[in-house]
């Protein structure tokens, strides 16, 4: 097993779709990201938990909606999506309060059409 | 806020030849990260570095405090190094979490056989 799974790795839907993303990762960590990436942009941070709760919402707009149901899983739910939304979006996990390495998925692609 | 610029926004250069890519910050970090991104899109942690100088097979990974700079060199570089490398760092002395986290845009590095 990966440390970091994130499934699917590609994603078409549509502005009214429903869809979610998800991340597992199975290195024992307490502390898990979504991140998401731009062409041309820096790494943003969306969401983080520690712990299973939420600790960060970083100004990210609802459609877009995290849930973490235990520590080695993470969803993003997504909904009513836009085609600026199109991007990579990146799982990671970390183990908090030791020397915070990060350990990414290999990434969900995400086209809005 | 942070800001992090990383120089040169790309790079090319033929095998066997030895590359420097570079990271500058604006306030002090408790650690900076160098990371490498395949055109899959996957992240891969190369670094986690707070002072000093850190080694890891042809990977050499520098920071100067005082100056808020830091060097990411490979030497011998071979094709299977193109990727785009990313230096993050974390801000806030003495903290671990990975929310205050302030991303580079990257290096494109591309290395001719």
């Amino acid at each position: 097993e990966t440390g970091v799974t994130q499934t699917p790795r590609h994603l078409v839907m549509g502005m009214t779709n429903k869809k979610s993303l998800k991340c597992e990762q199975h290195l024992g960590h307490n502390a898990m990201y979504w991140y998401k990436q731009s062409a041309k942009k820096p790494l943003e941070l969306m969401f983080v938990y520690n712990f299973k709760e939420q600790t960060e919402n970083n100004s990210v707009p609802s459609r877009f909606s995290p849930e973490c149901p235990n520590s080695s899983h993470l969803f993003l739910h997504l909904h009513t999506l836009q085609p600026e939304d199109s991007a990579l979006y990146l799982c990671a996990s970390s183990q908090f309060g030791a020397t915070g390495e990060l350990f990414f998925g290999e990434g969900s692609r995400l086209t809005v059409l | 806020k942070n800001e992090v610029e990383q120089s040169p926004q790309n790079l090319t250069a033929q095998e066997g030849e030895f590359i420097t890519i570079n990271c500058s910050y604006s306030v002090g970090i408790s650690a900076l990260h160098w990371l490498q991104q395949h055109p899959g899109g996957g992240i891969v942690s190369l670094f986690m570095l707070s002072s000093g100088k850190k080694k890891h097979g042809r990977l050499i990974a520098t920071i100067n405090i005082q100056e808020k700079h830091s060097s990411l060199h490979i030497t011998a570089s071979h094709p299977r190094d193109s990727a785009v490398y990313i230096c993050a760092v974390r801000w806030g002395p003495g903290y671990f979490g990975n929310e205050k986290l302030t991303f580079g845009t990257g290096t494109r590095l591309t290395i001719i056989p």
